[in-house]
């Protein structure tokens, strides 16, 4: 099946710093998505990018289909930004998600 | 427009009991789809259902098995509980169609002592 990975699985970083998230994947995929897992365990949406780049407040993601490949950029971090990011992906047929393992994201004061 | 529900929140039950979870989707959304969340497996999709039919299902026994109602609501159950199960169990909803954006629900946290 198909493979994501991302990286960093890690990142603290002090407020106020910019950071990028990397999300690699091992096929062609019909849709990507982007979500914040908060501490309560819900799974936020971030950002639905198949290809392109998109941009919410401090928030922006790109993703290459064509290089298997997206990011997620997240600028003038807040301590509120802490937990963990996911990528997710659609495969071509159906609408079953494929999730990498998470980047887990501390913002210190 | 509410979002997704999920009930209950937080369960807890012993070796051998079944469970039954419940999600609710957005409204207009036909497509519900269950995973499960644990720190060693990370998260993973169990099935799909659309239109009260399993559409896709992942690679789970035949102990967990799902359906779906003629307006949309599903519930999941799992039979012969085993610790393994301990999870948090996530519903996602979506429009239906191939590679439509889906919206997750809050949760329910099993715990199977």
């Amino acid at each position: 099946g198909i493979q994501v990975e991302q990286s960093p699985p890690d990142l603290i970083l002090q407020e106020g710093a910019n950071s990028t998230l990397r999300c690699n994947f091992s096929d062609s995929v019909n849709n990507l998505q982007w979500f914040h897992q908060n501490p309560w365990g819900q799974l936020i949406n971030l950002f639905y990018i198949p290809s392109g780049t998109k941009q919410n407040g401090r928030l922006s993601a790109t993703t290459v289909a064509t290089e298997r490949y997206s990011l997620l950029y997240i600028s003038s971090s807040q301590t509120t930004d802490s937990g963990v990011y996911f990528c997710a992906v659609l495969l071509n047929a159906g609408n079953m998600l494929t999730f990498g393992g998470g980047t887990r994201l501390m913002v210190k004061p | 427009k509410a979002g997704v529900t999920q009930t209950p929140r937080y369960l807890i039950k012993t070796r051998g009991q079944q469970v039954t979870l419940s999600c609710s989707p957005i409204s207009g959304h036909r497509s519900v789809s269950w995973y499960q969340q644990t720190p060693g497996q990370g998260l993973q999709f169990l099935f799909e259902y659309f239109s009260e039919t399993q559409r896709n299902k992942g690679n789970f026994p035949g102990r967990f098995s799902g359906r779906q109602f003629s307006n949309s609501r599903s519930e999941m159950n799992v039979s012969t509980l085993e610790l393994g199960d301990s999870a948090l169990y996530l519903c996602a909803s979506s429009l239906g169609g191939a590679g439509n954006e889906q919206f997750f629900g809050p949760g329910t946290r099993l715990t199977v002592l």
